[in-house]
């Protein structure tokens, strides 16, 4: 079975400055995607980048961007010019890419943006 | 395009009872999946339907069950509610169930 590790409970970062969120994960298939979501307080999960595992190129989304390194297993989520409304809690989720399973989550990461 | 939606927003039930819950998926998505969101056991898969057909279940009782209706609208029922069901349920859609799946605002349970 696959997991997903996010290793930071809580980040703090003030607005306007770079932070990043860690991620590993375990799997022995090759065919997957990763994916970054964001759940504010109103619990609504909110995309925010995704990535697929055949993709050498690292995802970008505005201000987010990912550090995908295959071999490491290890997807780390970079968010640049961090603003008030991107506090939020963020979850690294895994998905097979050969049929139906649903996401396999980590406990997430409560990010704090200090103003 | 309007996104998932989820009925009700908000369900209070008691011990033993039974709930059901409903989503719409995002219009031309024909799969939908459910997660339960605890504050000890984060979010889990529950099942997945596609095409009116349940694809993948994850490790729940028998007491969770869904269904899918023809308009890919789905229902999920827990029967015979005990107070740890108390959570959020999210309901999922993507368009085959492949690629990425775009969430709905949750329903949350409170089992008393």
């Amino acid at each position: 079975a696959q997991t997903v590790t996010q290793s930071q409970p809580e980040m703090s970062v003030q607005e306007a400055e770079t932070v990043t969120l860690s991620c590993t994960y375990d799997t022995s298939e090759s065919d997957y995607y990763l994916f970054w979501y964001k759940q504010p307080p109103s619990r609504q999960m909110i995309l925010v980048i995704r990535q697929e595992a055949y993709k050498q190129q690292n995802a970008t989304e505005n201000r987010f961007s990912v550090n995908f390194q295959k071999a490491a297993k290890s997807f780390s989520l970079k968010i640049s010019d961090s603003q008030l409304g991107d506090a939020a809690m963020y979850f690294c989720a895994y998905k097979s890419g050969g049929g139906a399973d649903g996401l396999t989550f980590g406990k997430g990461t409560h990010l704090i943006i200090q103003p | 395009k309007a996104g998932v939606t989820q009925t009700p927003r908000y369900l209070i039930k008691t011990r033993g009872q039974q709930v059901t819950l409903s989503c719409s998926p995002i219009s031309g998505h024909r799969s939908v999946s459910w997660y339960q969101q605890t504050p000890g056991q984060g979010l889990q898969f529950l099942f997945e339907y596609f095409s009116e057909t349940q694809r993948n279940k994850g490790n729940f009782p028998g007491r969770f069950s869904g269904r899918q209706f023809s308009n890919s609208r789905s229902e999920m029922n827990v029967s015979t509610l005990e107070l740890g069901d108390s959570a959020l349920y999210l309901c999922a859609s993507s368009f085959q169930g492949l690629e990425t799946q775009y969430f709905g605002p949750g329903t949350r349970l409170l089992v008393l």
